[in-house]
């Protein structure tokens, strides 16, 4: 069974451009959900998708974005990059959405972004 | 919102002791407790979950308490090998979010 899958798994880009993250979660997971991960700062909740919906939101600038497609597959956009949007973006799916022990996240290896 | 603490930030430990994770949890609606491990290159894999009705659940070496009252909980990983070495991460999950604390970094000393 095919984990969670990103790509690409590293990526360089400078400050003012845009980025798209893909992330396709594990065959008959439903949920995508996104984090950004930095040192010392553990991981920070992005969203959450649903069935193609967006099901909750933390707490970033609207440069951040996402969107899920009807196969599951999400994908992330960074817009106007700065140099602190560096890090490494994970992608976890679950099964179905909500934060109880049945919705276990299983995360990918992630995206590593740096911005120069 | 969540606000879930973690101590140590870095832990180092001989081969063979144990080594133990603390966390707290804010908010007493937080009903499931994950923790996870991070290899170098990879994602975090879950290695052991607790829920808010168990106090303690054992895995092997592997071990998690939750005190409730206190909103705390542990990890406790006994007989360490050097493949233990890796950042573990603590999770409490409240509606339809994860809130992870900062992770710790253990490394194990052969």
């Amino acid at each position: 069974k095919a984990g969670v899958t990103q790509t690409p798994r590293y990526l360089i880009k400078t400050r003012g451009q845009q980025v798209t993250l893909s992330c396709s979660p594990i065959s008959g997971h439903r949920s995508v959900s996104w984090y950004q991960q930095t040192p010392g700062q553990g991981l920070q909740f992005l969203f959450e998708y649903f069935s193609e919906t967006q099901r909750n939101k933390g707490n970033f600038p609207g440069r951040f974005s996402g969107r899920q497609f009807s196969n599951s597959r999400s994908e992330m956009n960074v817009s106007t990059l700065e140099l602190g949007d560096s890090a490494l973006y994970l992608c976890a799916s679950s099964i179905g959405t909500g934060g109880s022990g049945a919705n276990v996240l299983t995360f990918g290896a992630g995206s590593r972004l740096t911005v120069l | 919102g969540e606000n879930v603490e973690q101590h140590p930030s870095t832990l180092s430990v001989q081969e063979g002791d144990s080594a133990v994770i603390k966390c707290t949890y804010s908010d007493s609606a937080s009903n499931y407790f994950p923790w996870y491990k991070q290899e170098l290159g990879k994602g975090p894999q879950l290695i052991i979950d607790i829920r808010s009705n168990v106090g303690e659940k054992k895995d092997q070496r592997i071990a998690v308490t939750l005190n409730k009252t206190a909103k705390h909980f542990s990890l406790h990983i006994t007989e360490t090998q050097p493949e233990d070495s890796a950042v573990y991460f603590c999770a409490a999950s409240f509606g339809n979010q994860f809130y992870f604390g900062t992770g710790t970094s253990l490394t194990v000393i052969p």
